[in-house]
């Protein structure tokens, strides 16, 4: 039982590069969601998503993007990263309504 | 918009003591609430959440919440803290039709021998 599934876990970037984080879920989940999470900020919403093909910005929005083609990943792109980006980033899939999110490992991602 | 304060970004208690953990929210209508246990290095885990069929709601490990709307107020408490305990405490909010799932900044329980 595998449930949400991030790869890569650690990564480091040098200022410019892009990257895609890759988010699985395998529990038919309509909703997915990318967090970032910095220290004293607690969890912040970057992207999320109500169902395959569909996605929305969430409170921290610029310098990613995100692409949800198959329900079960949810991909997170840097396009060209900036150390202002080194964090934590969690995924999370969730059934909606009164269900609960599920979260991956997280991906620890430092830019220099 | 809803959003969440967990008020004390630091609780340090005893081992034994009672554990009390602050979350208020702001919402037009009552939500669904969530707690959300993180251990060092690791995802988040569910503790208990609140869907309306029970304002006191029972979680894992022995935590509980109530959720008192008069107050919107989601507050977790343990009657005695163990060791094991000592993880970030993070209260969250969802609502709407896009079940947008907002958190607050978290608060980090240490437990004392």
């Amino acid at each position: 039982n595998a449930g949400v599934t991030q790869t890569p876990k650690f990564r480091v970037l040098k200022t410019g590069q892009s990257m895609t984080l890759l988010c699985a879920q395998d529990m038919n989940h309509e909703y997915m969601y990318w967090y970032r999470q910095d220290p004293g900020m607690g969890l912040r919403l970057i992207h999320y998503s109500v169902g395959e093909g569909t996605t929305a910005k969430g409170e921290v929005p610029d310098g990613y993007n995100v692409s949800r083609l198959k329900k079960q990943n949810f991909l997170l792109g840097l396009e060209s990263a900036a150390p202002s980006q080194t964090s934590v980033y969690f995924c999370a899939s969730s059934g909606g309504g009164r269900s609960e999110a599920f979260f991956g490992q997280g991906t620890r991602l430092t830019v220099v | 918009a809803q959003s969440v304060t967990q008020l004390g970004s630091h609780v340090s208690v005893s081992e034994g003591a009672l554990v009390l953990l602050r979350c208020n929210y702001s919402s037009s209508v009552p939500p669904y609430l969530f707690w959300y246990v993180q251990y060092p290095n690791q995802g988040l885990q569910l503790l208990l959440k609140y869907t309306s069929a029970a304002t006191l709601v029972k979680g894992i490990n022995g935590f509980e919440a109530e959720f008192k709307k008069s107050e919107t107020s989601f507050h977790l408490t343990k009657p005695s803290a163990h060791m094991s305990d000592a993880a970030e405490y993070f209260c969250a909010v969802s609502r709407g039709s896009n079940y947008k799932l907002t958190f607050g900044k978290g608060t980090l329980l240490t437990v004392n021998p």
